[in-house]
């Protein structure tokens, strides 16, 4: 099993622009979790699913919007990118809720 | 609203030096805390999860317990390779969706 896959790794934007953060789980897992992760201010919760077809905002959920058509796919959609959005995102994914497992991440930058 | 606080923000030991890292959190009915590590430049890596106040659990040089306010991470004759950022997070009975609210992490390091 590959576990939780993340892409891109890197990612530079100039602001305004959108891109697509894509997330997928190959563990069978219904609950998947959105993160960003600034220096040290730990995990913050952007979104997250409980099925397919069910999402819902998370701590950080502005400037940001998620579907969840499939079980392993869970993309991240980033409009209108500012600079506060510069940050590391992780993907998780856990069954029934208890420990998540996380991808690599991705490391983006808007200028 | 639930609340995790880590202690310290960075801790430096030297090989074989043993310590604790603790965890202070507030929730509304605790359904379990979890321990992390993360490594730069990479995901968190589950280590623990605990359910209940008393409970102790153990990897390698690593044992974490619990009680009903705090959780440690005794970290026993470390090793350099152990050196990496630690992080705590707990799960509330009446969060839907069975969300983490994550510390900040305590960044350790330890030296040869």
């Amino acid at each position: 099993n590959a576990g939780v896959t993340q892409t891109p790794k890197f990612r530079i934007l100039k602001i305004g622009q959108s891109m697509t953060l894509q997330c997928t789980q190959d563990m069978n897992h219904n609950y998947m979790y959105w993160y960003r992760q600034d220096p040290g201010m730990g995990l913050k919760l952007i979104y997250y699913s409980v099925g397919a077809g069910i999402t819902d905002k998370g701590e950080v959920p502005n400037g940001y919007n998620v579907s969840r058509s499939t079980t392993e796919d869970f993309p991240l959609r980033l409009e209108l990118a500012a600079p506060s959005q510069t940050s590391v995102y992780f993907c998780a994914s856990s069954y029934r809720g208890n420990e998540q497992f996380f991808g690599p991440g991705t490391r983006l930058t808007v200028l | 609203e639930d609340q995790v606080t880590q202690s310290p923000e960075a801790l430096r030991l030297q090989e074989g030096e043993s310590s604790s890292l603790n965890c202070s959190y507030t929730v509304s009915g605790l359904r379990g805390l979890f321990w992390y590590r993360q490594d730069p430049g990479k995901g968190p890596e589950f280590l623990f999860t605990l359910y209940s106040a008393g409970e102790e659990k153990e990897k390698e040089r690593l044992k974490a317990t619990l009680t009903k306010k705090e959780s440690f991470l005794h970290i026993t004759a470390p090793k350099p390779e152990d050196s990496a950022t630690y992080l705590c997070a707990v799960q509330g009975f009446m969060e839907y969706g069975n969300k983490l609210v994550f510390g900040a992490g305590t960044i350790l390091r330890v030296k040869s």
